[in-house]
């Protein structure tokens, strides 16, 4: 069954520092998504992507978070400058253009900011 | 906005117990419902979906209807079993458009003990 990936599992990096986070969605979705988990909370919307660009954001969503579809296949979210406050699971979703109203989620990256 | 209310938890209940999880919303016209697990170590997966009111969602024993008259999508299981124990999160797509963001409640842990 065609499921989204996203790689790494877990990144560690320093506060201040650049990551990105990759993610191929299903292969004949349009649409794509970031969420993210902090520890505890909720999940929440940061950001959809259709047709190579942005379609919505949330407040989340500053300047410092940027997303990218490279190729046909990954899609990227960039933190420029990392805070502590980003450390949380990050989820990567993809829905398609039938109609159908689920979103599919990868298993997720948790970053940590030190 | 769109919102998501879900009981307080975590929920502990023997193997093979009634299950019920509670889930109420606050959203314009008619979204689509759904209820997503997160095992441990595990990304979200899509547990069963309504797209309607009176709408009956199942999947796995698990089922939950849509009833708009008390915007509620309770989730319920006859006989847990050990294998269930995960998070449970409730969530929903507005009417803004076919592939809007998924807002979700804060989730739920669920432990089944032997």
């Amino acid at each position: 069954e065609p499921e989204v990936t996203q790689t790494p599992s877990h990144q560690v990096t320093q506060m201040g520092q650049e990551v990105i986070l990759r993610c191929v969605p299903i292969s004949n979705h349009l649409y794509f998504y970031w969420y993210r988990q902090i520890l505890g909370q909720k999940v929440e919307f940061l950001v959809s992507f259709y047709n190579n660009e942005i379609s919505e954001k949330s407040e989340i969503f500053d300047d410092q978070f940027s997303v990218e579809r490279p190729d046909g296949s990954n899609f990227t979210l960039k933190i420029r400058s990392t805070k502590l406050e980003d450390s949380a699971m990050y989820f990567c979703a993809s829905s398609d253009q039938t109609g159908r109203p689920e979103a599919f989620f990868g298993q997720g990256t948790r970053l940590t900011v030190v | 906005g769109d919102s998501v209310t879900q009981m307080e938890g975590p929920v502990t209940l023997s193997e093979e117990a009634f299950l019920t999880i509670n889930c109420t919303y606050t959203a314009t016209g008619y979204p689509s419902l759904f209820w997503y697990v997160q095992y441990p170590g595990e990304g979200l997966q899509l547990l069963l979906k309504a797209t309607k009111a009176d709408d009956k969602g199942s999947n796995k024993g698990f089922e939950a209807t849509y009833r708009k008259e008390t915007t509620s999508f309770h989730l319920e299981k006859g006989s847990v079993q050990v294998s269930d124990s995960a998070v449970y999160f409730c969530a929903l797509r507005g009417v803004a458009g076919a592939n809007s963001k998924l807002t979700f409640g804060k989730g739920i842990t669920l432990s089944v003990r032997p």
